[in-house]
C-alpha cells in the first residue's frame, strides 16, 4: 500500500519569502504524485502532478515540485510567497492499476504574514 | 465548462437518519470518486464509479454506499447516521477511470454534513 507523509502541519512564511512544503511518499511501485490546494469552504484544486515524464514539475500560480526517488520526496516550492497563497496544501499519491484512488497526506496549513 | 457540482452544500441530520448526497461531474467526464474529509482522519477515499459500476472502494462500513447513473451523475448514501459521520464529503470527476495511469481529478466544493 502507498502512503504520504507531510512534515509540518502548519508553516508560516513572510510575504515574498520562499515557500517550502514537504512531502515524502511510500510506494512499492512507481508512484503518481499530486499537490492540491484547498481554500476555506472550498474543494480541492490541483496545483501540479508527477506522472514520470519529468522530475521537475511546474504547476499553477508559480508553484513547482521536484520528484526525488532516492529521497522518496516530492516537496512543493514557490520562490516568493503571496498573501493569496494562504491555504491548506495536500500531497497525494496513487499508482497505476489503482484506478483514480488518491491517498492523501494530512495537509499543511500555510500562513503568509506581512 | 461548468465544474463539478454537489448538492446540497450544507446538511444537518440527526443520528439514525439517512442522507443522500448528489454529484454532477464535469460534462464529458465519466469517472466519479467520493472522499470524506474530517479534522481527525483527514481525506479518505470512499469509492469510485465508472459506467455505473463501482470500480474501487475504500475502507468504510457498509452504511456508506453509492451509485452512478447513465448520465454519469452520482449519489452517495449514508444510512443510520452516526455523530462521526459529520464531515465534508467531496466528489471528484475525471474523464476516464485511470486504467493505465491516474487521471487528473477535479473536485467539487463539497457537501458539509453535520450529524446531531
Amino acid at each position: 500500500a502507498q502512503s504520504v507523509t507531510q512534515l509540518g502541519s502548519h508553516v508560516s512564511v513572510s510575504e515574498g519569502a520562499l515557500v517550502l512544503l514537504r512531502c515524502n511518499y511510500s510506494s512499492s511501485v512507481p508512484p503518481y504524485l499530486f499537490w492540491y490546494v484547498q481554500y476555506p469552504n472550498q474543494g480541492l484544486q490541483l496545483l501540479l502532478k508527477y506522472t514520470s515524464a519529468a522530475t521537475l514539475v511546474k504547476g499553477i500560480n508559480g508553484f513547482e515540485a521536484e520528484f526525488k526517488k532516492s529521497e522518496t520526496s516530492f516537496h512543493l516550492t514557490k520562490p516568493s510567497a503571496h498573501m493569496s497563497d494562504a491555504a491548506e496544501y495536500f500531497c497525494a499519491v496513487s499508482v497505476a492499476g489503482g484506478g483514480n484512488k488518491l491517498t492523501f497526506g494530512t495537509g499543511t496549513q500555510l500562513k503568509v504574514e506581512l | 465548462k461548468a465544474g463539478v457540482t454537489q448538492t446540497p452544500r450544507y446538511l444537518i441530520k440527526t443520528r439514525g437518519q439517512q442522507v443522500t448526497l448528489s454529484c454532477s461531474p464535469i460534462s464529458g467526464h465519466r469517472s466519479v470518486s467520493w472522499y470524506q474529509q474530517t479534522p481527525g482522519q483527514g481525506l479518505q477515499f470512499l469509492f469510485e464509479y465508472f459506467s455505473e459500476t463501482q470500480r474501487n472502494k475504500g475502507n468504510f462500513p457498509g452504511r456508506f454506499s453509492g451509485r452512478q447513473f447513465s448520465n454519469s451523475r452520482s449519489e452517495m448514501n449514508v444510512s443510520t447516521l452516526e455523530l462521526g459521520d459529520s464531515a465534508l464529503y467531496l466528489c471528484a470527476s475525471s474523464p476516464q477511470p485511470g486504467q493505465v495511469g491516474v487521471e487528473t481529478q477535479y473536485f467539487g466544493p463539497g457537501t458539509r454534513l453535520l450529524v446531531l
